[in-house]
């Protein structure tokens, strides 16, 4: 059964950088079938589209986020990863880590996401 | 790209039906048959309820049901129950980026 997991501390100041990591069991992220996308989801709001990876490495960002925003893949260790950089409190939300398929676009499944505060 | 449109708060009795709206643009709803939704209780990750604008995942119920006109989706879920009380986000495809709905709060009364 497909399982994705986020991992990364879970306290970032202000003006570093965020990063987390999405560890895939069940599945190949070297898959042609999938991506591999970064999702948040700010206390209490909704939820906001970071970015995706294929296995090749081609990314694809979120216009609003994409100067700040890094992904990568590691086919060998069945993970990708997310880097946020110069964040704000307003980067504070709970990061959730999906397969994307590819042709039908939907994501799923969902990994339990992570809670990243920006705080000093 | 700007955040789908969707009605803060829905609400319905147990049995009934209800309709929620996600409305977009030619760049996105309106340019791609690619619109999904998901489900999401609180304190859990959402979950995929239907996909490419109307199909159902296996295991979802067939009381789920959605539609697209223009730029705009629709989630329908008929004979409402108790467990579908969730907040609800579509999402759709623009074109090498995704976008997703401001989410509705639906409550069943």
């Amino acid at each position: 059964q497909l399982q994705l997991q986020e991992s990364g501390p879970g306290l970032v100041k202000p003006s570093e950088t965020l990063s987390l990591t999405c560890t895939v069991s069940g599945d190949s992220v070297s898959s042609r079938s999938y991506y591999w996308g970064w999702i948040r989801q700010p206390p209490g709001m909704g939820l906001e589209w970071i970015g995706s990876i294929y296995y090749s490495g081609s990314t694809y960002y979120n216009p609003s986020l994409k100067s700040r925003v890094t992904l990568s893949v590691d086919t060998s260790k069945s993970q990708f990863s997310l880097k946020l950089s110069s964040v704000t409190a307003a980067d504070t939300a709970l990061y959730y880590c999906a397969r994307i398929a590819a042709l039908s676009t939907w994501f799923d499944p969902w990994g339990q996401g992570t809670l990243v505060t920006v705080s000093s | 790209q700007s955040a789908l449109t969707q009605p803060a708060s829905v609400s319905g009795s147990p049995g009934q039906s209800i309709t929620i709206s996600c409305t977009g643009t030619s760049s996105d709803v309106g340019n791609y048959n690619l619109v999904s939704w998901y489900q999401q209780h609180p304190g859990k990750a959402p979950k995929l309820m239907i996909y490419e604008v109307t199909k159902r995942p296996s295991g979802v119920s067939n009381r789920f049901s959605a539609s697209k006109s223009g730029n705009t989706a629709s989630l329908t879920i008929s004979g409402l129950q108790a467990e579908d009380e969730a907040d609800y986000y579509c999402c759709s495809y623009a074109g090498n980026l995704w976008v997703f709905g401001g989410g509705t709060k639906l409550t069943v009364l």
